[in-house]
């Protein structure tokens, strides 16, 4: 499977977008790229995912290059409470399992 | 519905002594996960059942067992506990374990003196 490489911290504004990037360069061709945050000490939570086309749902937005060997996490509108440790995960979509969590980025959001 | 739980909530052992930890979802999951989690690092996948009956090893089996009770029960046993298995350790359950997302329960604490 695919390892991602992700900046240990990001600080963002309150109110405007966080962009976090992932790379992801070994990705291959039936991967999967998923992302999840944890807050504070709580579990994981899944955020999106994505293969190859952009995503979007109710949490964020989902930018995958066309190469697939990066993507960028995008909160539209960061407010304090998605401060958090973000994830970014490639799996293998066609049976056979390993997810591995690397280290993540985490998210200041600043008032 | 409640999705992923687990018991206990903390828990302290003494090296050497055994304990079982408990996970359950209701969300009529095939897949069920346990991961652990040491300070300041992401998570690490110790067994894993991608449905009822069976059960793999993940990143970092050793010293633990599973057993995949039913479809919503999915237990972790120390047999030995180690200084080194102080973590905190995460159940989680996914629809398939292929692509599907993963739903994680809030965790248990342990601390092995």
């Amino acid at each position: 499977d695919a390892k991602t490489t992700q900046p240990p911290s990001m600080d963002c504004a309150e109110g405007r977008a966080a962009n976090l990037p992932c790379n992801h360069s070994t990705i291959s061709g039936n991967e999967y790229v998923y992302w999840y945050r944890q807050i504070h000490s709580q579990g994981p939570q899944y955020i999106i995912h994505g293969l190859k086309n952009n995503e979007t749902n109710e949490m964020a937005s989902l930018i995958i290059t066309e190469d697939r060997k990066s993507s960028t996490l995008i909160l539209p509108h960061a407010t304090l409470r998605d401060t958090a440790v973000y994830y970014c995960i490639v799996r293998v979509g066609n049976g056979g399992f390993k997810t591995i969590f690397g280290a993540g980025t985490r998210l200041f959001v600043k008032a | 519905n409640a999705g992923v739980t687990q018991t206990p909530k903390f828990q302290v052992l003494k090296t050497g002594q055994s304990m079982t930890l408990q996970c359950a979802q209701d969300m009529n999951h095939n897949s069920m996960y346990w991961y652990r989690q040491d300070p300041g690092m992401g998570l690490r996948l110790i067994y894993y059942s991608a449905s009822e009956g069976t059960t793999d090893k993940g990143e970092v089996p050793n010293g633990y067992n599973v057993s995949r009770l039913n479809k919503r029960e999915f237990s972790l046993r120390l047999e030995s506990a180690a200084p080194s298995q102080t973590s905190v350790y995460f159940c989680a359950s996914s629809e398939l374990v292929s692509t599907d997302t993963q739903y994680f329960g809030p965790g248990t604490r342990l601390t092995v003196l």
